[in-house]
């Protein structure tokens, strides 16, 4: 079954533009990552933030986490064309060698 | 490192035939990973193998699905016999341990006719 619920399912902006996406999953996390996915091709690792941080920065990305409303959210500053993609987030629902879960992504697309 | 090598990236064949799909983990990597992609269901977890084992196979669709993987540099994803509803991205990914960060493949898109 679904553990994450990224919203919106797609968000169009213009370049230089704020994007934000948010994730929301059911049970109780060890840490949860987001991933983005160009059109045709595999998912690529962007960030992964432990369920004991609330905040985490990689460059233009910025991911935030709150364990008391089950909630994550991406933000990517000064948008580009290039990161046209779909995003997802994945949570892991214990410590050990469960798999990650999947949502089913936010479609971004970024407008020159 | 090459990263995770798939085979073949696009595989076209007839209803009833059979289909094999290979993945190529990255080397170290020890859990492996079939996902099913489609736009009705999105990503979907197959079965996943630790050190070689398969150790949760709940998400292959019916038995016409087989998955194995002999050892650790290598895994076949088989459907015998396919059909039309079978058709998908198949990803294959690897990682250290189940809950780390994983590497996709490139997919193999597979068309049933």
């Amino acid at each position: 079954s679904q553990q994450g619920e990224e919203d919106p399912q797609a968000l169009s902006i213009q370049e230089g533009e704020n994007a934000t996406m948010n994730c929301s999953y059911k049970t109780s996390i060890n840490n949860l990552q987001w991933y983005r996915q160009n059109s045709g091709r595999g998912l690529v690792h962007l960030i992964l933030i432990r369920s004991n941080e609330r905040e985490k920065h990689s460059g233009r990305l910025r991911v935030t986490l709150d364990t008391s409303k089950k909630s994550s959210s991406l933000l990517i500053t000064a948008s580009r064309a290039a990161d046209t993609a779909s995003y997802f987030c994945a949570t892991d629902t214990s410590s050990g060698n469960t798999p990650l879960v999947f949502g089913k992504g936010t479609r971004l697309s970024v407008i020159a | 490192d090459a990263g995770v090598i798939q085979s073949p990236r696009h595989e076209v064949t007839e209803m009833g035939q059979e289909v094999t799909l290979r993945c190529k983990p990255i080397s170290g990597h020890n859990s492996l990973f079939w996902y099913r992609q489609t736009m009705m269901r999105g990503l979907e977890l197959l079965i996943y193998f630790n050190n070689n084992v398969p150790i949760d196979d709940s998400g292959m669709p019916e038995d016409r699905f087989s998955a194995k993987m002999p050892n650790a540099s290598f895994s076949t994803l088989k459907i015998q016999p396919s059909e039309p509803r079978d058709s998908a991205v198949y990803f294959c990914a690897s990682s250290l341990a189940g809950n780390y960060e994983q590497y996709f493949g490139p997919g193999t898109r597979l068309t049933v006719t």
